[in-house]
């Protein structure tokens, strides 16, 4: 059964990156067919993608976050992650990696993980 | 400011059917297919409607959804209280290289 599950070092101060891994289970994302994205929420606020990327390296970014964001894969772990430079107390956030097709869309999802950005 | 239009919130008794709303513009739902998430307070979204109008398995087909031109919606009959949530639509934006956007949320409530 396939799980995606995120991780990373906890809270962030503001101007620092901000890092996050997002292991698969179930599926080797070297098989293709997915790509595989992540997404925020903001404490009381709706969904944001902010980039996907594919097993080859191939990715798509929030054009708002571009400046900002780099996705990487490494398909030896089977994970991809997420490095978010600059941040500020506006990227406090629950961060979703999920798994995404040009057919069923964004279908499946990690559990999320909280980001809280401190000065 | 979210590229998709949903209205903020929605309301229906049990048994009743709600229809919830997502408009956007001809690069995003004019040209690919909307997505329908269900999310319960501190989950993960939930897929529910793939492709405009298809239910993944094990989603009741009290939930459909259609499209039409840059508009889309979400209907939901006999609402149950486990329907209270809140409801996204995401649709592929082709502008700009092509990037995902949501609509804001739509959070029903069960009278």
């Amino acid at each position: 059964q396939l799980q995606l599950q995120e991780s990373g070092p906890g809270p962030v101060k503001s101007s620092e990156t901000l890092s996050l891994t997002c292991t698969v289970s179930g599926y080797s994302i070297r098989s293709g067919n997915y790509y595989w994205a992540w997404i925020r929420q903001a404490p009381g606020k709706g969904l944001e993608w902010i980039g996907s990327i594919y097993y080859s390296g191939t990715t798509f970014y929030n054009p708002s976050l571009k400046s900002r964001v780099t996705v990487s894969v490494d398909t030896s772990k089977n994970q991809f992650s997420l490095n978010l430079r600059s941040v500020t107390a506006a990227d406090t956030a629950v961060y979703f990696c999920a798994r995404s097709h040009a057919y069923y869309g964004l279908d499946v999802w990690g559990q999320g993980t909280a980001v809280t950005v401190s000065s | 400011q979210s590229v998709l239009t949903q209205p903020p919130s929605a309301s229906a008794t049990p048994g009743q059917k709600v229809t919830i709303s997502c408009s956007g513009s001809g690069s995003n739902i004019g040209s690919n297919p909307v997505y329908w998430y269900k999310q319960l307070p501190g989950t993960a979204p939930q897929l529910l409607i793939h492709n405009s109008s298809q239910r993944p398995s094990g989603v009741p087909d009290r939930f459909s959804a259609s499209k039409s031109g840059t508009s889309a919606s979400l209907a939901i009959s006999g609402l149950q209280s486990e329907d209270e949530a809140d409801y996204y639509c995401a649709v592929w934006d082709d502008s700009l290289n092509g990037h995902w956007v949501f609509g804001g949320g739509t959070k029903l409530t069960v009278l």
